[in-house]
């Protein structure tokens, strides 16, 4: 089976200060993971996708983040918060039989000017 | 380009009601997602379409869900005898085709509220 957990439904951080989202999987497969951004009354948006290739992975708006198997983690880092980055962040695991992702909780980010 | 489109953004309907909720995915995209999201709470997999055939429908809560793809572009999720607890947003997604790594690109989705 898959699931992620995002610990922190809620984080609040400076503008300019890093931002740290975290997530841990749990899979009985090599996994492929996700994060997506879910800003008001839009659509979710793929932010940056591991699989199974560099476990560091660059995103878009300078998000980054990094698989670590020791860990079963892949926690999302972006150094310097800027106000639109303020949106709903989810981490995803695909399924083992591709077809659905199965999605974190979320975190809310607020960037605090 | 035109990205997934869903309509209606917002649905009210009394218990018991008929609602149907439609998926205009991106042109070319041959597998479509179906998802739920509950207030508080990631999406939920409801079913997967590849072309016109449901592949993975285990995701549906029970036989008042239905979803249909005909021609394999446009879908509709049909619930029927709603109930309070159908009360969420609803979100389609399509990809190029399926595979594990493929990204899924989302609609805005439709607010469904049961009165």
């Amino acid at each position: 089976a898959q699931s992620v957990t995002q610990l922190g439904s809620h984080v609040s951080v400076s503008e300019g200060a890093l931002v740290l989202l975290r997530c841990n999987y749990s899979s009985s497969v090599p996994p492929y993971l996700f994060w997506y951004v879910q800003y008001p009354n839009q659509g979710l948006q793929l932010l940056l996708k591991y699989t199974s290739a560099a476990t560091l992975v660059k995103g878009i708006n300078g998000f980054e983040a990094e698989f670590k198997k020791s860990e079963t983690s892949f926690h999302l880092t972006k150094p310097s918060a800027h106000m639109s980055d303020a949106a709903e962040y989810f981490c995803a695991v695909i399924g083992k039989t591709g077809n659905q992702f199965y999605f974190g909780t979320g975190t809310s980010l607020t960037v605090i000017p | 380009g035109a990205g997934v489109s869903q309509t209606p953004s917002n649905k009210v309907t009394e218990k018991g009601k008929y609602v149907e909720l439609r998926c205009d995915p991106i042109s070319g995209h041959t597998a479509l997602y179906w998802y739920r999201q509950s207030l508080g709470q990631g999406p939920e997999f409801l079913i997967y379409f590849q072309g016109t055939g449901a592949a993975d429908d285990s995701g549906l809560p029970n036989d008042r869900f239905f979803a249909v793809r005909p021609e394999g572009s446009v879908s509709t999720l049909k619930i029927q005898r709603t109930e309070r607890g159908d009360s969420a947003v609803y979100l389609c997604a399509s990809s190029v085709h399926r595979g594990n790594t493929d990204t899924q690109y989302f609609g805005p989705g439709t607010r469904l509220t049961v009165l």
